[in-house]
């Protein structure tokens, strides 16, 4: 079955930043894009970008914009989001996401499940 | 950029309610509408895609209706599983915009 495996918890100082992979299996991985969204406590969704897995093209939030860069690597079926110059704010639940399409639709399905981002000093 | 609002922000029902959520588009989305249901410490679900269609394995007491600017979930007999939080998504163009969410509870 399709499966989106995240990388564990990390807690970052202020300015540091953090880098996220989400391994996926079950299906071509090429073949769907991949996006993130994260989710500060107590708070809502919040997408941050898309990324191709085949061409690796990217498009980002212009809120994250300078500061997001999403990469893979297809040997090993895996993405990255890797956010620079953390501050608190940033604390939240990083989760990845597969593109699903239908007949001109796409929606999020399946979704990792989730890697808790802390920054503290 | 699209903006999704729901309402209400919460709300409060009893097992076996019918319970219906709103979302309004700030402009016209067609029927690029998904809705999602999520609950705590866990990742969002997909329950309804392209306004109406229901996603394979979830139950027929969900539906979804709407095109344009303004939809809405129902819920037709809510269960103890329910109790969770609803966020709708617009997937129209990009960013995907997410709604504030919804948090379901019981009364």
């Amino acid at each position: 079955q399709v499966q989106l495996v995240q990388s564990g918890a990390e807690v970052k100082k202020p300015g540091a930043p953090v880098k996220v992979s989400c391994k996926a299996s079950g299906y071509t991985f090429t073949r769907y894009n991949m996006y993130w969204v994260r989710q500060a406590p107590g708070q809502g969704l919040e997408w941050m970008g898309i990324i191709n897995p085949s061409g690796g093209s990217t498009t980002y939030a212009q809120k994250f914009q300078g500061r997001v860069t999403m990469t893979r690597d297809t040997s090993t079926s895996t993405v990255y989001m890797e956010l620079s110059s953390l501050r608190s704010e940033d604390t939240a639940v990083y989760y990845c996401a597969r593109e699903a399409i239908l007949r001109g639709h796409n929606w999020f399905d399946p979704w990792g499940q989730g890697t808790l981002v802390t920054v503290s000093s | 950029d699209i903006q999704m609002t729901q309402s209400p922000s919460s709300l409060s029902a009893f097992v076996g309610d019918r319970v219906t959520i709103t979302c309004r588009a700030s402009q016209s989305i067609s029927n690029y509408l998904n809705w999602y249901q999520q609950k705590p410490g866990k990742a969002p679900t997909l329950l309804i895609y392209a306004a109406s269609s229901l996603q394979s394995g979830v139950p027929s007491r969900f539906s979804g209706s709407g095109s344009g600017t303004d939809f809405t979930l129902t819920i037709s007999t809510l269960q103890p599983e329910d109790f969770a939080t609803y966020y709708c998504q617009q997937s129209y163009n990009t960013p995907r915009s997410f709604g504030q969410g919804t948090m379901v509870e019981i009364k």
